[in-house]
């Protein structure tokens, strides 16, 4: 099983809204990325969680709270958002953490923000 | 900022035809290079990870070659079919920021 799947797969959601985007892959994968992809755009990574630990936080607004409650979940916890942050949102897992190991992606949530 | 160019940004060709994409990446420092195939409302789907100067991998119809000396990486589909109409996105790391850095890829359509 090579899946990572992600829920919802569209949210919309207003400025003062708080919502989580979910994640999840069955692996045994011990890193796993949350990724920002804006239209015509690539990916661009948030964060890292490494051993269910954050290891890389890319100066992201703290709007944007991970979580990794255990080794096969990782959530994003939204908050106090803008328009601005409307995007596709990526999740994807690999092996262990260093850049030599796939990624593997799941299909993403595309959040609206009103 | 890592400079990841992908080329060219679409291709439209007809079933059957060969065809090849480039990713340019610095020619410093260099760890690692992905190549992804996106199809369209899917996941990105893990084509190659490539480390070593002079590395030809292969995946079916789909091949790739990597230059670390001078930056560059060629993926080449032969005889391509419509289900390889997709995005094919490259990334990059130099070992030391610890993350990949994806170019904007080249959008691929094939028709019959």
């Amino acid at each position: 099983d090579t899946e990572v799947t992600q829920t919802p797969k569209h949210l919309v959601m207003g400025m003062t809204n708080k919502k989580s985007l979910k994640c999840e892959q069955h692996m045994g994968h011990r890193a796993m990325y949350w990724y920002k992809q804006k239209a015509k755009k690539p990916p661009e990574l948030m964060f890292v969680y490494s051993y269910e630990k954050l290891s890389i936080n890319e100066s992201v607004p703290s709007r944007f709270s991970p979580e990794c409650p255990n080794s096969s979940l990782l959530n994003l916890h939204l908050h106090a958002l803008q328009p601005e942050d409307s995007a596709l949102y990526l999740c994807a897992s690999s092996r262990q953490g260093g850049e030599r190991n796939t990624q593997y992606f799941g299909p993403g949530t595309r959040l609206t923000v009103l | 900022i890592l400079n990841v160019e992908q080329s060219p940004q679409s291709l439209h060709v007809q079933e059957g035809d060969s065809t090849n994409f480039t990713c340019s990446f610095p020619s410093s420092n260099f760890y690692a290079l992905h190549w992804y195939r996106w199809e369209t409302a899917k996941s990105p789907e893990a084509l190659f990870v490539m480390t070593l100067n002079g590395d030809e991998k292969k995946k079916g119809r789909i091949s790739a070659t990597l230059n670390t000396k001078e930056g560059y990486s060629y993926l080449y589909i032969k005889g391509s079919q419509p289900e390889d109409s997709a995005t094919y996105l490259c990334a990059f790391s130099t070992g030391t920021a610890s993350k990949l850095t994806f170019g904007t890829g080249t959008r691929l359509q094939v028709t019959l």
